[in-house]
Protein backbone atom coordinates (compact mmCIF):
# COMPACT_ATOMS: atom_id res chain seq x y z
CA UNK A 1 0.00 0.00 0.00
CA UNK A 2 0.93 3.32 -0.76
CA UNK A 3 2.08 5.66 2.12
CA UNK A 4 4.10 8.83 3.52
CA UNK A 5 5.30 9.09 6.72
CA UNK A 6 6.89 12.17 7.79
CA UNK A 7 7.84 11.15 11.47
CA UNK A 8 7.76 14.36 13.22
CA UNK A 9 5.15 16.62 13.73
CA UNK A 10 6.56 19.55 15.26
CA UNK A 11 10.19 20.98 14.86
CA UNK A 12 11.83 24.06 16.74
CA UNK A 13 15.26 25.40 15.40
CA UNK A 14 16.78 28.89 15.62
CA UNK A 15 16.86 31.31 13.03
CA UNK A 16 20.04 30.65 10.76
CA UNK A 17 20.01 27.31 11.82
CA UNK A 18 19.75 24.21 9.26
CA UNK A 19 16.50 22.17 8.79
CA UNK A 20 16.06 18.71 7.93
CA UNK A 21 12.51 17.29 7.89
CA UNK A 22 12.11 13.75 7.16
CA UNK A 23 9.85 11.73 5.18
CA UNK A 24 9.54 7.88 4.12
CA UNK A 25 7.80 6.72 1.38
CA UNK A 26 6.16 3.66 0.34
CA UNK A 27 5.50 2.98 -3.12
CA UNK A 28 5.12 0.28 -5.14
CA UNK A 29 6.02 1.49 -8.55
CA UNK A 30 9.06 4.25 -9.16
CA UNK A 31 7.21 7.21 -7.01
CA UNK A 32 7.74 10.96 -7.70
CA UNK A 33 8.00 13.05 -4.61
CA UNK A 34 7.16 16.19 -4.04
CA UNK A 35 7.32 18.61 -0.90
CA UNK A 36 4.72 21.56 -0.24
CA UNK A 37 4.35 23.98 2.56
CA UNK A 38 0.92 25.72 3.86
CA UNK A 39 1.14 28.79 5.59
CA UNK A 40 -2.45 29.19 8.12
CA UNK A 41 -5.35 29.23 6.32
CA UNK A 42 -3.45 28.74 3.11
CA UNK A 43 -3.54 26.44 0.06
CA UNK A 44 -0.61 24.62 -0.54
CA UNK A 45 2.70 25.91 -2.54
CA UNK A 46 5.16 23.28 -4.22
CA UNK A 47 8.73 23.43 -3.09
CA UNK A 48 10.32 21.10 -5.36
CA UNK A 49 9.90 18.10 -6.85
CA UNK A 50 11.80 14.87 -8.05
CA UNK A 51 10.45 12.37 -10.86
CA UNK A 52 14.20 10.90 -12.77
CA UNK A 53 17.78 11.81 -12.73
CA UNK A 54 19.71 13.78 -10.03
CA UNK A 55 18.78 12.58 -7.14
CA UNK A 56 19.69 15.88 -5.33
CA UNK A 57 16.71 18.51 -6.40
CA UNK A 58 16.37 22.15 -5.77
CA UNK A 59 13.63 23.85 -4.84
CA UNK A 60 12.16 27.51 -4.40
CA UNK A 61 12.95 29.51 -1.49
CA UNK A 62 16.63 28.12 -0.94
CA UNK A 63 15.36 24.31 -0.49
CA UNK A 64 16.21 21.04 -1.33
CA UNK A 65 15.65 17.59 -1.14
CA UNK A 66 17.33 14.06 -1.96
CA UNK A 67 15.86 11.41 -2.90
CA UNK A 68 17.42 7.76 -1.69
CA UNK A 69 15.65 4.53 -3.00
CA UNK A 70 17.50 2.69 -0.34
CA UNK A 71 16.21 4.45 2.70
CA UNK A 72 13.05 5.06 1.12
CA UNK A 73 13.47 8.63 1.95
CA UNK A 74 12.90 12.20 0.26
CA UNK A 75 14.37 14.48 3.44
CA UNK A 76 14.10 18.46 2.61
CA UNK A 77 16.86 20.56 3.66
CA UNK A 78 17.61 24.24 4.09
CA UNK A 79 21.10 25.32 5.29
CA UNK A 80 19.85 28.48 6.86
CA UNK A 81 16.57 28.82 7.88
CA UNK A 82 14.81 32.20 7.64
CA UNK A 83 11.73 33.11 10.07
CA UNK A 84 9.88 33.70 7.05
CA UNK A 85 9.73 29.70 6.80
CA UNK A 86 7.93 28.77 9.99
CA UNK A 87 4.71 26.75 8.67
CA UNK A 88 3.68 23.61 8.37
CA UNK A 89 5.23 21.39 5.09
CA UNK A 90 4.02 18.08 3.59
CA UNK A 91 5.63 15.05 1.63
CA UNK A 92 3.64 13.82 -1.12
CA UNK A 93 3.71 10.63 -3.41
CA UNK A 94 2.08 10.32 -6.90
CA UNK A 95 1.98 8.15 -9.67
CA UNK A 96 3.41 8.48 -13.22
CA UNK A 97 0.32 9.81 -14.34
CA UNK A 98 -0.79 12.15 -11.08
CA UNK A 99 -4.36 10.93 -10.66
CA UNK A 100 -4.04 10.65 -7.45
CA UNK A 101 -1.56 12.18 -3.63
CA UNK A 102 -0.45 10.66 -0.84
CA UNK A 103 0.59 13.02 2.09
CA UNK A 104 2.42 12.38 4.78
CA UNK A 105 1.27 13.92 8.22
CA UNK A 106 2.83 16.93 7.90
CA UNK A 107 5.59 18.20 10.00
CA UNK A 108 4.91 21.81 11.87
CA UNK A 109 8.30 23.97 11.96
CA UNK A 110 8.76 26.96 14.42
CA UNK A 111 11.58 29.39 14.17
CA UNK A 112 13.09 30.92 17.10
CA UNK A 113 14.22 34.53 16.83
CA UNK B 1 3.10 28.49 -12.65
CA UNK B 2 -0.54 27.43 -13.34
CA UNK B 3 -3.51 29.16 -10.64
CA UNK B 4 -6.03 27.78 -9.21
CA UNK B 5 -8.87 30.16 -7.36
CA UNK B 6 -11.62 28.90 -5.03
CA UNK B 7 -14.19 31.31 -4.36
CA UNK B 8 -15.72 31.90 -1.48
CA UNK B 9 -12.27 31.61 0.88
CA UNK B 10 -14.50 31.50 3.66
CA UNK B 11 -18.14 30.65 4.38
CA UNK B 12 -20.56 30.24 7.36
CA UNK B 13 -24.04 28.68 7.31
CA UNK B 14 -26.32 27.28 9.15
CA UNK B 15 -26.92 23.83 9.87
CA UNK B 16 -29.31 22.01 7.00
CA UNK B 17 -28.39 24.56 4.43
CA UNK B 18 -26.06 23.71 1.22
CA UNK B 19 -23.11 25.06 0.02
CA UNK B 20 -21.15 25.37 -2.85
CA UNK B 21 -17.52 26.24 -3.27
CA UNK B 22 -15.72 26.74 -6.56
CA UNK B 23 -12.81 26.16 -8.02
CA UNK B 24 -11.19 27.41 -11.01
CA UNK B 25 -8.01 26.72 -13.25
CA UNK B 26 -7.49 30.81 -14.51
CA UNK B 27 -4.92 29.95 -17.08
CA UNK B 28 -4.95 26.57 -17.99
CA UNK B 29 -7.34 23.74 -18.92
CA UNK B 30 -7.45 21.18 -16.10
CA UNK B 31 -8.74 17.72 -17.42
CA UNK B 32 -8.42 16.68 -14.07
CA UNK B 33 -9.66 18.27 -10.72
CA UNK B 34 -9.14 16.79 -6.88
CA UNK B 35 -11.48 17.77 -3.76
CA UNK B 36 -9.67 17.64 -0.30
CA UNK B 37 -10.19 18.22 3.13
CA UNK B 38 -8.04 18.97 5.60
CA UNK B 39 -8.79 18.93 9.46
CA UNK B 40 -7.13 21.35 11.61
CA UNK B 41 -3.30 20.00 11.97
CA UNK B 42 -3.64 16.93 10.06
CA UNK B 43 -3.13 16.51 6.23
CA UNK B 44 -4.59 16.39 3.37
CA UNK B 45 -7.52 13.74 2.76
CA UNK B 46 -8.66 13.11 -0.77
CA UNK B 47 -12.44 13.43 -1.41
CA UNK B 48 -12.98 13.07 -4.72
CA UNK B 49 -11.60 13.11 -8.14
CA UNK B 50 -13.36 14.76 -11.44
CA UNK B 51 -12.17 14.54 -14.87
CA UNK B 52 -14.21 17.15 -17.07
CA UNK B 53 -17.24 16.02 -18.53
CA UNK B 54 -16.99 12.81 -16.42
CA UNK B 55 -18.87 11.23 -12.80
CA UNK B 56 -16.45 12.08 -10.02
CA UNK B 57 -14.64 9.29 -8.27
CA UNK B 58 -15.31 9.16 -4.61
CA UNK B 59 -12.55 8.35 -2.06
CA UNK B 60 -13.84 5.13 0.02
CA UNK B 61 -16.07 6.70 3.16
CA UNK B 62 -16.93 9.68 1.28
CA UNK B 63 -20.64 10.35 1.23
CA UNK B 64 -21.91 10.90 -2.79
CA UNK B 65 -25.11 12.51 -1.71
CA UNK B 66 -23.48 14.34 0.70
CA UNK B 67 -20.30 16.03 -1.09
CA UNK B 68 -21.47 16.42 -4.64
CA UNK B 69 -18.92 17.60 -7.25
CA UNK B 70 -19.61 18.90 -10.52
CA UNK B 71 -16.45 19.18 -13.40
CA UNK B 72 -18.28 20.62 -16.05
CA UNK B 73 -15.84 22.71 -17.84
CA UNK B 74 -12.29 21.89 -18.24
CA UNK B 75 -12.07 25.31 -15.94
CA UNK B 76 -14.44 24.69 -13.20
CA UNK B 77 -15.17 22.37 -10.83
CA UNK B 78 -17.54 22.70 -7.68
CA UNK B 79 -17.81 20.68 -4.47
CA UNK B 80 -21.82 21.07 -2.73
CA UNK B 81 -22.16 20.46 0.73
CA UNK B 82 -25.63 19.39 1.11
CA UNK B 83 -27.66 19.39 4.40
CA UNK B 84 -24.36 21.03 6.15
CA UNK B 85 -23.86 19.97 9.76
CA UNK B 86 -21.36 21.44 12.24
CA UNK B 87 -19.27 18.24 11.88
CA UNK B 88 -18.85 18.94 8.13
CA UNK B 89 -16.70 22.03 9.28
CA UNK B 90 -13.28 22.22 7.56
CA UNK B 91 -10.97 23.37 4.99
CA UNK B 92 -11.51 22.50 2.07
CA UNK B 93 -8.96 22.63 -0.80
CA UNK B 94 -9.04 21.87 -4.32
CA UNK B 95 -6.22 21.32 -7.08
CA UNK B 96 -6.18 20.93 -11.06
CA UNK B 97 -3.83 19.84 -13.29
CA UNK B 98 -3.83 19.84 -17.32
CA UNK B 99 -2.23 17.23 -19.94
CA UNK B 100 0.94 18.62 -20.29
CA UNK B 101 1.66 19.34 -16.34
CA UNK B 102 3.32 16.89 -14.25
CA UNK B 103 2.36 18.53 -10.91
CA UNK B 104 -1.07 19.20 -8.87
CA UNK B 105 -1.86 22.96 -8.60
CA UNK B 106 -3.77 23.92 -5.27
CA UNK B 107 -6.37 26.34 -4.80
CA UNK B 108 -5.92 28.71 -1.57
CA UNK B 109 -8.70 26.47 0.15
CA UNK B 110 -12.48 27.44 0.98
CA UNK B 111 -12.63 27.63 5.07
CA UNK B 112 -16.30 26.02 5.67
CA UNK B 113 -17.87 26.59 8.98
CA UNK B 114 -21.71 24.99 10.06
CA UNK B 115 -23.39 26.40 13.06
Amino acid sequence: AQSVTQPDIHITVSEGASLELRCNYSYGATPYLFWYVQSPGQGLQLLLKYFSGDTLVQGIKGFEAEFKRSQSSFNLRKPSVHWSDAAEYFCAVAPYNFNKFYFGSGTKLNVKP
Amino acid sequence: GAVVSQHPSRVICKSGTSVKIECRSLDFQATTMFWYRQFPKQSLMLMATSNEGSKATYEQGVEKDKFLINHASLTLSTLTVTSAHPEDSSFYICSATGQSYNEQFFGPGTRLTVL
